[in-house]
This record gives structure tokens, C-alpha cells and sequence, in this order.
């Protein structure tokens, strides 16, 4: 089956810290993807992990560790406009398995 | 470059009525995604294109649900008769073929259907 799980909903203050967790079980692995979506919108890709490990790319990092299905995005110096969705997506074989997605809302 | 194109934005009908969605994507991807989106919930895969060809449709439930791509350019998906639990956001997404394990799906702004 395919399983994945993130928090239902986070806070934080502007100009602080987050990280989003994500855990995964699917039957295959191509990679793991974040995207944002703000309320009434697209989603938009963020980041890409197919190894283990930390990639950062600005305000944003996500980290992957396949051997225990776990991935989180870290995103630093939280700005108003962060306040939306984020979804974690593993690509498995062709397709991609969505999670329910989590809700942060930056407060000022 | 222009991104993934879909029509309507939104879309009320009554029950039982047939309704349809319209999807452009970016130009030279051949693979094609239909999600349905829930409120609250993360996009589940309806149908995945590659080319004219649908590869998989297993999730779309195929008495009420239909797709097509014509040509492997535009495609469309239609539900005839809709339900009330058919009211959710319709994604459309493209992506360069998926024979890679990196190809970043790029979606379109979605179509919000309500059922009354």
C-alpha cells in the first residue's frame, strides 16, 4: 500500500524556524518532492531528494533518509507570505502518492 | 513560456448533470496528469498520460469518469452524471515523459467544481 503522513497543521512566528516532517511507505521510490500551495492555488515545486541527505536552496532545505521513510522541509526566516500548504509527494514508479498536506500559518 | 492551461476556473452544477474540463499543457511534455483535490487534502491521481496513451487510470472510477487526449496534446475529463461527493478541485499536470526518476510536474490552476 501507500501511506503517507505529515501534520495536519503548524504555527510559527515570522522571522523564525520550521520543520515539516513527512513519513512515507510505497511500494517504490523515485524520489521525494515538496510543493506549496497557497489556499486556491496550484501547488509549485520546491524541492527534489532522491538521495539521502540535506539539499538547501535559499530559505528552503528538505532532507530525505530512505532507510527510515522520512523526510522533513525546513524552511528559516519564515516571511507572511510562507503562511500556505506543503505537501510531500513520493514519486513511486511513474506516478506520485501526495500526502494530505500541512497547513502552516505564520503569525506576525 | 506559458504554463498548464485549464478550463473552466469554476464550475456549479446540479447533481446528475454531465460536466467536462478542458487542459492545455506546457508545450513538448507528454505526460499528463488528472488529480482530484479535496479540501484539505493532498491531489490523488485520476489518470496519467503519456503521449495519447493512458497508462493509468486505475484510480478513475469508470462508471461516472472518462477521459480523453486526442493527438497527446489537449485533454479533457468528463463525469456524466455528477455527484455530490464529485465536488473537489480538478488538477491538471505536465511533465517531460517520466521515463526518469526527476521530472517535475508542473500543474495548472485547477478547476472547482461544486455539486448542489
Amino acid at each position: 500500500g501507500q501511506n503517507i503522513d505529515q501534520p495536519t497543521e503548524m504555527t510559527a512566528t515570522e522571522g523564525a524556524i520550521v520543520q515539516i516532517n513527512c513519513t512515507y511507505q510505497t511500494s517504490g521510490f523515485n524520489g521525494l518532492f515538496w510543493y506549496q500551495q497557497h489556499a486556491a492555488e496550484a501547488p509549485t515545486f520546491l524541492s527534489y531528494n532522491v538521495l539521502d541527505g540535506l539539499e538547501e536552496k535559499g530559505r528552503f532545505s528538505s532532507f530525505l533518509s530512505r532507510s527510515k521513510g522520512y523526510s522533513y522541509l525546513l524552511l528559516k526566516e519564515l516571511q507572511m507570505k510562507d503562511s500556505a500548504s506543503y505537501l510531500c509527494a513520493v514519486k513511486s514508479g511513474q506516478n506520485f502518492v501526495f500526502g494530505p498536506g500541512t497547513r502552516l500559518s505564520v503569525l506576525p | 513560456e506559458a504554463g498548464v492551461v485549464q478550463s473552466p476556473r469554476y464550475k456549479i452544477i446540479e447533481k446528475k448533470q454531465p460536466v467536462a474540463f478542458w487542459c492545455n499543457p506546457i508545450s513538448g511534455h507528454n505526460t499528463l496528469y488528472w488529480y482530484r483535490q479535496n479540501l484539505g487534502q493532498g491531489p490523488e491521481l485520476l489518470i496519467r498520460y503519456e503521449n495519447e496513451e493512458a497508462v493509468d487510470d486505475s484510480q478513475l472510477p469508470k462508471d461516472r469518469f472518462s477521459a480523453e487526449r486526442l493527438k497527446g496534446v489537449d485533454s479533457t475529463l468528463k463525469i456524466q452524471p455528477a455527484e455530490l461527493g464529485d465536488s473537489a478541485v480538478y488538477l491538471c499536470a505536465s511533465s517531460f515523459r517520466s521515463g526518469s526518476k526527476y521530472n517535475e510536474q508542473f500543474f495548472g490552476p485547477g478547476t472547482r467544481l461544486t455539486v448542489l
